[in-house]
């Protein structure tokens, strides 16, 4: 299976200030059509994940855009511009090109 | 408005069997695949199963193939996954969500806990 590992596993931000997440596939995302299946999910406590960001770096509608996805082939980035207290909760990266398709971890992240 | 909602979660014995069941609304069910994700309490998301519109595609995860079934019902909106030989390790919330894109899911429900206890 593909093994997705994200860093840090926590994060304690300051409300305003900055916050990156990565995310490394143990395989190449990118497809034969050109695409790479990486999505990111946010998940509150207590709620279902919402997706932020698919095919690595195409946000979701309604996505704030202090959320920006990068990378490529394994290697990939979650940045949150300043952070805002609703998004504390965890982060999930998951890959959906090798069955059976993977998450990351997930990284906790929470207002310092 | 899309909308999900699990149902069939339950406290059942190791070795029973549960159906889940999750019903849409708000799109064309049987133009889209479908999955199912679990979360074991305080862990992290794990995928169980994916099926295509017609249901004549379906994926599982080695350690529930052979164990757990997705199928749908087009005309009653419906997804289904039938888990049997149930562990104490399947003891998670169970999720369905829709596929819109290739290699993802936008929609996901609410969830359904499954809790398997003696």
């Amino acid at each position: 299976d593909v093994v997705m590992t994200q860093s840090p596993l926590s994060l304690s931000v300051t409300l305003g200030q900055p916050a990156s997440i990565s995310c490394r596939s143990s395989h190449n995302l990118l497809y034969s059509d050109g695409s790479t299946y990486l999505n990111w999910f946010h998940q509150r406590p207590g709620q279902s994940p919402r997706r932020l960001i698919y095919r690595a770096s195409i946000r979701d509608y309604g996505v704030p855009d202090r959320f920006s996805g990068s990378g490529s082939g394994t290697d990939f980035t979650l940045k949150i511009n300043r952070m805002e207290a609703e998004d504390v909760g965890v982060y999930y990266c998951m890959q959906g090109i090798h069955w059976p398709w993977t998450f990351g971890q997930g990284t906790r992240v929470e207002i310092k | 408005e899309v909308q999900l909602v699990e149902s069939g979660g339950r406290m059942v014995q190791p070795g029973g069997s549960l159906r889940l069941s999750c019903v849409v609304s708000g799109f064309r069910f049987r133009n889209y695949w479908m999955s199912w994700v679990r979360q074991a309490p305080g862990k992290g998301l794990e995928w169980v199963a994916n099926i295509g519109g017609e249901g004549g595609e379906r994926y599982y995860v080695d350690s529930m193939e052979g164990r757990f079934t997705v199928s749908r019902d087009n005309a009653k909106n419906s997804l289904y996954l039938e888990m049997n030989s149930l562990r104490p390790e399947d003891t998670a919330v169970y999720y369905c969500a829709r596929s819109a894109d290739k290699g993802s899911v936008d929609y996901w429900g609410q969830g359904t806990l499954v809790t398997v206890s003696s």
